[in-house]
């Protein structure tokens, strides 16, 4: 079945540096754009990144521009997200999500189960 | 960055009776390309991760029940459960992904009342 599944979580000291990554399986990876989306405890969604098919193209979110990396090994069929210069408000679960059409303008049709980051001295 | 906000923040429904949830985006996201609303809905559970309900505004995931519909255009949508079930209860969240960033609402809270 279509699969995604997360890791490398784990709790970290501030100012430290964490990849996570995100396991595929059961269709083309390299074929679909994939997002990483983190939700703090007790909060919402919050979009962060996404990468194209090709690994040619990324964008993320204001918050993390600058200190986070999504990048992708279709060889694998792993996406990663290098996170540099932890914080605090980095303390999250953090899901990796397929698009739905392939194209990153599209609804987030398969889900992680997530893995959780905690950001602490 | 298009900002998303729905209403209510929660919601206390009786089991059997209608439930809707509303999400207005600060910008049109009527793609022109296709003539379809860059919007999704989801749902998530209790300590699950969020599952797609909808996308194109209106247009229902595989497996969701018909009870739920999804409605709207331009700027303003609805996410409606005609009869309420106990499993429905769950944040529910709008998202554009007309483009980047890919903002979502601060989500909905529905409860049995």
């Amino acid at each position: 079945q279509v699969q995604l599944v997360e890791s490398g979580g784990g709790v970290v000291q501030p100012g430290r540096s964490l990849r996570l990554s995100c396991a595929a399986s059961g269709f083309t990876f390299s074929t679909y754009a994939i997002h990483w989306v983190r939700q703090a405890p007790g909060k919402g969604l919050e979009w962060m990144a996404v990468i194209s098919y090709d690994g040619f193209n990324k964008y993320y979110a204001d918050s993390v521009k600058g200190r986070f990396t999504i990048s992708r090994d279709n060889s694998k069929n792993t996406l990663y997200l290098q996170m540099n210069s932890l914080g605090a408000e980095d303390t999250a679960v953090y899901y990796c999500a397929k698009a739905r059409g392939g194209n990153y303008w599209d609804a987030f049709d398969v889900w992680g189960q997530g893995t959780m980051l905690t950001v602490s001295s | 960055d298009i900002v998303m906000t729905q209403s209510p923040d929660s919601l206390a429904v009786s089991l059997g009776e209608r439930a809707t949830i509303n999400c207005k985006s600060s910008q049109s996201v009527l793609s022109s390309s296709n003539n379809k609303n860059k919007l999704a809905w989801y749902q998530q559970k209790p300590g699950q991760p969020p599952e797609l309900l909808f996308y194109w505004a209106s247009t229902r995931e595989s497996g969701v029940p018909d009870r739920f519909s999804g409605s709207g255009s331009g700027t303003d949508f609805t996410l409606t459960i005609s009869s309420l079930q106990a499993e429905d209860v769950a944040v529910y969240y709008c998202q554009q992904y007309y483009n980047s960033p890919f903002t979502f609402g601060q989500g909905t809270k529905l409860e049995i009342k």
